[in-house]
């Protein structure tokens, strides 16, 4: 199993441009995770997913948008790319059967920089 | 929403020693889990433990979920085990984190 894989590693916009940040992962998992982490913090939930077709807001969901079309991807979409959202993306994902009783794996983070 | 506190938040020791850190939350929790983010940020897995006492060679974490505490105990500490240690409690659907302690292990 890859795991959990994101793309792309780094990407630099301009401030007003639009970017998708991509998630995927391959262990069936039912809940999918996106948290943004800025420099010498923790992490910050932006949006979740429960399954297919269902996704909610996290605690900083401005400026974010999500889809969840199929159980193994997670795309993150900025429309309107501001300075304030340079920071490192981590997607995770959990299998979500047995309420919060299990671990979390994280993918290895997308680091934006928006100049 | 709930509160997740770590202590220290920065800490530097000397290969060899040992360290204690500590992570209190304001609320019951479901589940609580310590990650290691290496100097290269990734995110590593260490324990999920909602309460109880577990090892794992020289790291081993111990929950108190009636006083909302855990604690996160490391021996010997090599200069591997540098870096920013997070507790991530789940409370309702979502995982909520605490700021880390940073952890500088010296040569």
């Amino acid at each position: 199993n890859a795991g959990v894989t994101q793309t792309p590693k780094f990407r630099i916009l301009k401030i007003g441009q639009s970017m998708t940040l991509q998630c995927a992962q391959d262990m069936n998992h039912n809940y999918m995770y996106w948290y943004r982490q800025d420099p010498g913090m923790g992490l910050k939930l932006i949006y979740y997913s429960v399954g297919a077709g269902i996704t909610d807001k996290g605690e900083v969901p401005n400026g974010y948008n999500v889809s969840r079309s199929t159980t193994e991807d997670f795309p993150l979409r900025l429309e309107l790319a501001a300075p304030s959202q340079t920071s490192v993306y981590f997607c995770a994902s959990k299998r979500g059967e047995t309420g919060g009783q299990e671990t979390q794996y994280f993918g290895p983070g997308t680091r934006l920089l928006v100049l | 929403g709930i509160q997740v506190e770590q202590s220290p938040p920065d800490l530097i020791l000397q290969e060899g020693a040992n360290s204690t850190l500590r992570c209190n939350f304001s609320d019951s929790v479901n589940n609580l889990q310590w990650f290691h983010q290496n100097p290269w940020g990734q995110l590593i897995n260490l324990f999920y433990i909602p309460s109880g006492t577990k090892q794992n060679g020289r790291l081993s974490a111990t929950t108190v979920a009636t006083e909302r505490y855990s604690l996160l105990y490391i021996s010997s500490s090599q200069t591997t085990d540098s870096g920013v240690y997070f507790c991530a409690v789940v409370y309702g659907q979502n995982f909520v984190f605490g700021p880390g302690t940073r952890l500088s292990v010296l040569p």
